[in-house]
């Protein structure tokens, strides 16, 4: 059963635009979200995090909402870029953080010129 | 040097073979993990060690093994190498804050079972 759902295999955006990625989760347990960031032949790198306390986190031009009702996550980026061009991971993790991660199966975006 | 280096980065091996894949840190993190990464499958829990004594499954964990030698290290064996474990691995470290919590990745392994 797949706790962390990445619904959305792959998304492509207009450079300048924004780029919307979305998680939905299962578990009520999950208090704790995080977005990755892959590019090929490296491995994932930490984005951006959000605690179930708060319904948004932002970070230069990087913004995660949290609508714990619906047991939804999204990461916005604006303005995109063609560097912003990787895959992107959502996990989750319970006890506040303190739990391994279960990881969504990701999204490739990719910010055209 | 990289925090998290992962040894071979490329590794070609005939089924039946057995084969182990290293990871060792610097960042002096108490807990590890390691993942296979499939297309469209994302990424896979294998094993994880939340300190040298321990270790415990993930949610793919047969036909794998590890051995968490040191706190610094931590390595994963494929005993008798099959065809369908062919993927990218990631070893992965951690550390509990409190706050901020998030993994530092290994730049993997690509592991070929012909």
């Amino acid at each position: 059963d797949q706790q962390v759902k990445q619904n959305s295999p792959s998304l492509s955006v207009q450079e300048g635009r924004i780029s919307i990625l979305n998680c939905d989760y299962t578990n009520s347990m999950f208090d704790y979200f995080l977005w990755y960031k892959k590019y090929p032949a490296e491995g994932p790198t930490f984005l951006i995090s959000i605690s179930s306390i708060k319904d948004k986190n932002e970070d230069g031009r990087f913004t995660v909402f949290l609508n714990k009702s619906a047991k939804h996550l999204s990461l916005h980026i604006v303005p995109s870029q063609p560097g912003d061009s990787a895959v992107y991971f959502c996990a989750a993790s319970g006890q506040g953080g303190s739990e391994k991660l279960v990881f969504g199966k990701g999204t490739k975006l990719t910010v055209n010129p | 040097d990289a925090d998290v280096t992962q040894t071979p980065r490329n590794r070609i091996t005939k089924t039946g073979k057995r084969i182990m894949l290293e990871c060792s840190q610097t960042k002096g993190h108490d807990r590890m993990y390691w993942y296979r990464q499939d297309p469209g499958l994302g990424l896979r829990l294998i094993y994880y060690s939340f300190d040298v004594k321990d270790i415990n499954k993930g949610e793919i964990s047969d036909g794998y093994s590890v051995s968490r030698q040191a706190q610094a290290k931590f390595s994963l064996s494929l005993e008798s190498a099959i065809p369908n474990q062919t993927a990218l691995y990631f070893c992965a470290t951690s550390h509990w804050t409190g706050a901020n919590y998030g993994y530092t990745f290994g730049s993997g392994t690509r592991l070929t079972v012909v």
